[in-house]
């Protein structure tokens, strides 16, 4: 079956540090997702993505990077984690005009 | 102005009670996307419903029903004969042309805790 996955599923890391988050979904979708999740503001794009090369700015990018160097994979990375960034991450993707399908979540701490 | 909004924050119920969760929008496109997701306590997202906006007809799947008003901007969900295995935090999201469709912008969410 057709999934989207998500590593890892909990992380820790240290102000300062670069930390990169995978994503990997096997549906063959043409668009790809990244959202942090924080309570009292619900889903927040933060980069997106409509094929391989091509990525977007989402409304909370600053402080993120992605590259899409193939159609299954969309990594996020933190250039240099922030205590703010502590989040859940949520990674998903979609074909134009459709659903999207969301992986299970990566738990990011920032200490 | 937010794009989708939530207006309900927390929804209490006890089981068996019918309960609507409200989703407003608001867009400029006649053409658009309405949808739902639940987020139950494990933490996934699940797709619930996708609704475009030339197709006004109500849906219903057993227990959920949805009910979508142009005139009003709205895309109401109705939970019939609630169980405690609807508590989740609900989510209405919106997708518009501006972004060729693929991009969604989501409402803050609804959370419904359904006691026994």
């Amino acid at each position: 079956d057709a999934e989207i996955t998500q590593s890892p599923r909990h992380k820790i890391t240290e102000t300062g540090r670069q930390v990169t988050l995978a994503c990997h979904q096997t549906w063959n979708h043409n668009n790809m997702f990244w959202y942090r999740q924080d309570l009292g503001h619900g889903l927040r794009l933060i980069h997106y993505s409509y094929g391989v090369h091509d990525t977007n700015k989402g409304e909370v990018s600053d402080g993120y990077s992605v590259s899409r160097s193939n159609t299954e994979d969309l990594p996020l990375t933190l250039e240099s984690a922030a205590s703010s960034q502590t989040s859940v991450y949520f990674c998903a993707s979609s074909n134009t005009g459709y659903e999207q399908y969301f992986g299970p979540g990566t738990r990011l701490t920032v200490t | 102005a937010q794009k989708v909004t939530q207006a309900q924050t927390e929804i209490s119920v006890v089981e068996k009670e019918d309960v609507t969760l409200d989703c407003v929008y608001e867009t400029r496109d006649t053409t658009y996307y309405l949808f739902w997701y639940k987020q139950p306590p494990s933490g996934e997202l699940v797709f619930l419903i996708r609704r475009n906006s030339f197709d006004e007809q109500n849906e219903i799947s057993g227990r959920y029903s949805w009910n979508f008003q142009k005139s009003t901007s709205s895309f109401n969900f109705t939970i019939t004969a609630s169980q405690v295995v609807d508590s989740a935090v609900y989510f209405c999201a919106l997708s518009e042309a501006k972004s060729g469709y693929s991009t969604l912008t989501f409402g803050k969410g609804t959370m419904l805790l359904v006691s026994p």
